[in-house]
């Protein structure tokens, strides 16, 4: 019940293509909803950020698509540039209690912009 | 404003060994959590500090242990090493009474390698 699916594993697009890439989850406790960006080598980067009372969130080029009812959120990335190829995982947080403060993540997926 | 730092980021070690991770959260936050990730895979929760205390564990052995300081730095230590524990090993910080409880960033991690 604690798992965090994500898909695809790896996803290609290029330059100027809206990359989609989807998560699921069974904790309904689960309240908070980051997406990582990782590049080889670094530590994971907050991208944006999403809790479940909202449906959308847009920051920048990135956005986050929420759907409560599905258990599932979905990132998509606009205007994909070369610099945007990396690892983004998506994850799961419940405030308060016994889980306080624990990020679960999904797998990943590495996406690759070609020019 | 200084990110979270980590040191050493590459190390060696030989099967049987121990070794010590530090860490030092970002200015300003009070709560430190440590993630395990293996090559290709998301980040797994090891455990979090808070107020010098062990606040909750992942599904880790004993021979995982940390600590933090009355400064908020921690140190993560692992024991006997086996070549499973091979990966990277990432700190991540956050503020207990931040309103949104939510925000959690990463260092660059340590790269273990065991031999």
């Amino acid at each position: 019940q604690q798992q965090v699916k994500q898909s695809p594993q790896s996803l290609i697009v290029q330059k100027g293509g809206i990359p989609i890439i989807n998560c699921a989850y069974e904790n309904t406790a689960f309240d908070y909803f980051p997406w990582y960006q990782q590049f080889p080598g670094k530590g994971p980067a907050l991208l944006i950020a999403i809790r479940p009372d909202v449906s959308e969130k847009k920051e920048g080029r990135f956005t986050i698509s929420f759907n409560k009812s599905a258990k599932q959120f979905s990132l998509h990335i606009m205007d994909s540039q070369p610099g945007d190829s990396a690892t983004y995982f998506c994850a799961a947080k419940v405030n308060g209690g016994t889980s306080y403060g624990k990020l679960t993540f999904g797998q990943g997926t590495i996406l690759t912009v070609h020019p | 404003d200084a990110g979270v730092t980590q040191s050493p980021t590459h190390l060696i070690k030989t099967r049987g060994q121990q070794v010590t991770l530090r860490c030092s959260p970002k200015s300003g936050h009070d709560t430190v959590s440590w993630y395990q990730q293996a090559l290709g895979q998301g980040p797994q929760f090891i455990f979090q500090y808070y107020e010098e205390e062990e606040r909750q564990r992942g599904n880790f052995p004993d021979r995982f242990s940390g600590h933090q300081f009355p400064n908020y730095s921690s140190e993560l230590n692992v024991n006997a090493l086996l070549l499973g524990d091979s990966a990277l090993y990432l700190c991540a910080s956050s503020l207990q009474g931040d309103p949104l409880e939510n925000t959690i960033y990463f260092g660059e991690g340590s790269w273990l390698t065991v031999v």
